[in-house]
């Protein structure tokens, strides 16, 4: 079946303006995750998604940093006021339920370029 | 904080070569154990998990790990590299009893050559 996907691939903008970043889960997993991962890091956790409850925003670095999930489906990351620290590639995964043993299945991330 | 730490950035090794990346963790609880791969321009893709029982666990293309609870460990091998394994590879951890978040390392990239 179609794996985790994610859109733009790649998104250069300049710094200050606002840029959205799609997620389409696997249909039927019900926990959402995005991550970060800069030059040379490892994936840097930024917010969570389980159902309806209420998101784990605990790793957004900023409150330039947002995220929501609608209908329990897809997800939109958005990032308001860019700077050139935001250059990354954002990861999203999904997994049936945080519970448990459950694998996460990555997307192939979006790579933001902040100029 | 938790912490996971990968020694080595950069790997490079010729074919046919043991493979031995290392993989310490700072959490002293039970936790879940992972080495993700990603190969160039691809995904990142789960290559084997630990969750429970017997600490040395067998994942895909030949890869093994072994979790040693006293060392804080989860050592990745492989016995004899091909140049398809070619990657970079991240451990990662999560702590047991129904916690969600994984915790990264900063990577492994592995090169190898013909």
């Amino acid at each position: 079946g179609a794996g985790v996907s994610q859109s733009p691939s790649n998104k250069v903008t300049e710094k200050g303006k606002d840029v959205e970043l799609r997620c389409d889960p696997i249909s039927g997993h019900t926990a959402l995750y995005w991550y970060r991962q800069s030059l040379g890091q490892g994936l840097e956790f930024l917010i969570y998604f389980q159902g309806n409850s209420a998101p784990d925003k605990s790793g957004l670095p900023s409150d330039r940093f947002s995220a929501e999930r609608t209908g329990g489906s897809v997800s939109t990351l958005t990032i308001q006021r860019t700077q050139q620290e935001d250059s990354a590639v954002y990861l999203c995964a999904s997994s049936f339920d945080s519970q448990g043993p459950k694998e996460q299945y990555f997307g192939p991330g979006t790579r933001l370029t902040v100029t | 904080a938790q912490s996971v730490s990968q020694h080595n950035h950069h790997v490079i090794l010729s074919e046919a070569a043991s493979l031995e990346l290392g993989c310490n963790y700072s959490y002293g609880g039970t936790v879940n154990l992972f080495w993700y791969v990603q190969y160039p321009g691809q995904h990142l893709q789960l290559l084997l998990k630990y969750f429970s029982g017997d600490p040395l666990v067998k994942g895909i293309k030949g890869f093994e790990a072994e979790f040693i609870k006293s060392k804080f460990s989860f050592n990745l091998r492989k016995p004899s590299v091909q140049w398809s394994d070619t990657a970079e590879y991240f451990c990662a951890v999560r702590r047991g009893a129904g916690s969600y978040q994984l915790t990264f390392g900063k990577g492994t990239k592995l090169s190898v050559i013909p």
